[in-house]
């Protein structure tokens, strides 16, 4: 069964650092989404992604992120200068189509700044 | 505004009891609503969705959610419950806003005893 793949599975990085967290969605996915998860806390969603522009986005997703398709099969997020809040646990997923579309969830990357 | 409450953070139930974890939505536009199961250290695997067909849905793993729009719930049941049934359970609901956005709630964490 396809699925959503993530890289790294875990990232540690120092506080002001650049990361890019890569996903590669299921391949015939039309639209792509980033969450994050805080430890112990709820799911949060970042940004939604749909040809090649952001569809939509939270309060949360300010000037420190971006996200880029830059290929045909990769699907990245960018934080340009991580803070400690920074940390999470951050989950890609991919839909087929919009209107409750199911939506498929990586394994996630557990990203630390320290 | 969409938003969602899960009732209890913890809910602990015996081996073959009934397993019924609680979700009320607020939603101005008729929503897309979803139950997710996480175990630890992993993604979101999704358990069932309701998308304005039938108001039960069945889902995986024997779980099942009926929709009800006048008490605006979507509560979670299993009739029997299994010590692997022992995860996280996070009710979420979709809408579109331009953009397709998904709202995650706290989340229950579901304790199985022996």
């Amino acid at each position: 069964e396809p699925e959503v793949t993530q890289t790294p599975s875990h990232q540690v990085t120092q506080m002001g650092q650049e990361v890019i967290l890569r996903c590669v969605p299921i391949s015939n996915h039309l639209y792509f989404y980033w969450y994050r998860q805080i430890l112990g806390q709820k799911v949060e969603f970042l940004v939604s992604f749909y040809n090649n522009e952001i569809s939509e986005k939270s309060e949360i997703f300010d000037d420190q992120f971006s996200v880029e398709r830059p290929d045909g099969s990769n699907f990245t997020l960018k934080i340009r200068s991580t803070k400690l809040e920074d940390s999470a646990m951050y989950f890609c997923a991919s839909s087929e189509r919009d209107r409750g579309d199911t939506q498929y969830f990586g394994p996630g990357t557990r990203l630390t700044v320290l | 505004a969409q938003s969602v409450t899960q009732l209890g953070s913890h809910v602990s139930v015996s081996e073959g009891a009934l397993v019924l974890l609680r979700c009320n939505y607020s939603s101005s536009v008729p929503p897309y609503l979803f139950w997710y199961v996480q175990y630890p250290n992993q993604g979101l695997q999704l358990l069932l969705k309701y998308t304005s067909a039938a108001t039960l849905v069945k889902g995986i793993n024997g779980f099942e959610a009926e929709f009800k729009k006048s008490e605006t719930s979507f509560h979670l049941t299993k009739p029997s419950a299994h010590m692997s049934d022992a995860a996280e359970y996070f009710c979420a609901v979709a809408f579109r806003t331009g953009g397709f956005k998904t709202i995650f709630g706290a989340g229950t964490r579901l304790f199985v005893k022996a």
